[in-house]
């Protein structure tokens, strides 16, 4: 199946320092990609929709100014999450679909802790 | 809207033994659906899909389900469950490539 990477896999930060996690798609191009966000032993949440050449859409709740997607290439989304706090500690998942079908392609996910 | 209901929020299986993991799901339109595997701390693997056509899907790693639009069901099973199955399972209905998932289910194989 498609490969989708995300970087870093692990990523631990003070408190009001702002983190980047990149999505790529390795071997095919994704126009839009998607993020999640998951708490310990609950289920994805989706955040945005991350469309290349165009705004990213949020998801009712998630505060736009707080967590910047940027769809910088056909291959490669970025989530920023501004000014994190404790309460941002998750684990955020990207995922693309190939296009064709409606099969979403996740990647590893990105742990990320506020201190 | 799209939603789906994971019945069972935790599963114990012995070694051997029959799987099965229920999802529910509503829908206005003609679903598509999902069954994702996770293990810890890793992303998402698909094991299987329906969209059209044959309601009997196979999947991997032995795992199948059935669409049963009259029951607006898509449980997962898997005949034999083995050691490497303990994980936690997730349905999910699509909506325009937007994802909608259940609360999941943990798989716990008992030796």
């Amino acid at each position: 199946g498609a490969v989708v990477s995300q970087h870093p896999s692990r990523v631990i930060c003070k408190s009001g320092t702002s983190v980047k996690i990149e999505c790529r798609s390795l071997d095919f191009q994704a126009t839009t990609m998607f993020w999640y966000r998951q708490f310990p032993k609950q289920s994805l949440m989706l955040m945005a929709t991350s469309n290349e050449g165009s705004k990213a859409t949020y998801e009712q709740g998630v505060e736009k100014d707080k967590f910047l997607i940027n769809h910088a290439s056909l291959t490669l989304s970025t989530l920023t999450v501004t000014s994190a706090h404790p309460e941002d500690s998750s684990f955020y998942i990207c995922s693309a679909p190939t296009g064709y079908t409606d099969t979403q392609y996740f990647g590893p996910g990105t742990r990320l802790t506020v201190l | 809207a799209q939603s789906v209901t994971q019945l069972g929020s935790h599963v114990s299986v012995s070694e051997g033994a029959l799987v099965l993991l229920r999802c529910n799901y509503s829908s206005s339109v003609p679903p598509y659906l999902f069954w994702y595997v996770q293990y810890p701390n890793q992303g998402l693997q698909l094991l299987l899909k329906y969209t059209t056509g044959a309601t009997l899907v196979k999947g991997i790693n032995g795992f199948e389900a059935e669409f049963k639009k009259s029951e607006t069901s898509f449980h997962l099973t898997k005949p034999s469950a083995h050691m490497s199955d303990a994980a936690e399972y997730f349905c999910a209905v699509s909506n325009d490539y937007k994802l909608s998932f259940g609360a999941g289910t943990t798989v716990t194989v008992r030796a």
